[in-house]
């Protein structure tokens, strides 16, 4: 079965911080791989997306994918209280146009 | 970017009615839609994939014949909640993807059977 694994969390980080966020996937041919926040109510915003191994910036985020190791991370520096959320990954196994596989998501805390 | 809108955001029926659910492109052809449940605190739940002029796909344990989807043209799909009863009361969201922009979700609509 395809999973993708997260820390359910609360993960409680203090302002100005940075958050780590992890995930682990299980089938080794996925394709691309999705960071989403989720605020409670709200529908998932795209984070971050990343194909390759290694890390991609963008702002206070980064993630960061090790394909050899079935791992995908996503940093957040100077964390912000209103980047409290839950923070879904994602995966796309297939590739192509199919579904993406839902990690139960991590719910970050960021203390003022 | 990509723009799904979905219609409407909150709804709330009687148990035994139907209720439709909107999900459209906006700026774009939306061959492949896919339709998720996500109930209080629980991650998101893939119900079916839709593609445009077949017949849609649904998930192990998904009722074809509850949840009706139809993917009419490519940029607009709709689910179609048969006979709701109140354990069908969730979040229901819609997302496309399109090359290159990744997979971007609709608001979402906020089901609740009385």
């Amino acid at each position: 079965q395809k999973e993708v694994e997260q820390n359910s969390g609360p993960l409680s980080v203090p302002e100005g911080a940075i958050a780590s966020l992890n995930c682990t996937y299980s089938d080794r041919g996925s394709q691309s791989f999705f960071w989403y926040r989720q605020y409670s109510g709200k529908s998932p915003e795209l984070i971050m997306s990343i194909y390759s191994n290694g890390d991609k910036e963008d702002g206070r985020f980064t993630a960061q994918l090790n394909k050899a190791s079935q791992y995908v991370s996503l940093l957040i520096r100077d964390s912000q209280p209103s980047d409290s959320a839950t923070y879904l990954c994602a995966v796309n196994i297939q590739g192509g146009n199919t579904p993406l596989v839902f990690g139960k998501g991590t719910r970050l805390s960021v203390i003022a | 970017g990509a723009v799904v809108s979905q219609h409407p955001s909150r709804v709330i029926c009687k148990s035994g009615t139907s209720v439709k659910i909107e999900c459209r492109s906006l700026d774009f052809q939306a061959t492949t839609m896919f339709w998720y449940r996500q109930f209080p605190k629980k991650s998101l739940m893939l119900m079916a994939t839709s593609n445009e002029g077949s017949k849609a796909t649904y998930e192990q344990g998904v009722e074809k014949d509850k949840f009706l989807i139809n993917h009419a043209s490519l940029t607009l799909s709709t689910l179609t909640v048969t006979s709701a009863h109140p354990e069908d009361s969730s979040f229901y969201i819609c997302s496309a993807t399109l090359t290159g922009e990744g997979y971007t979700f609709g608001s979402g609509t906020r089901l609740t059977v009385v």
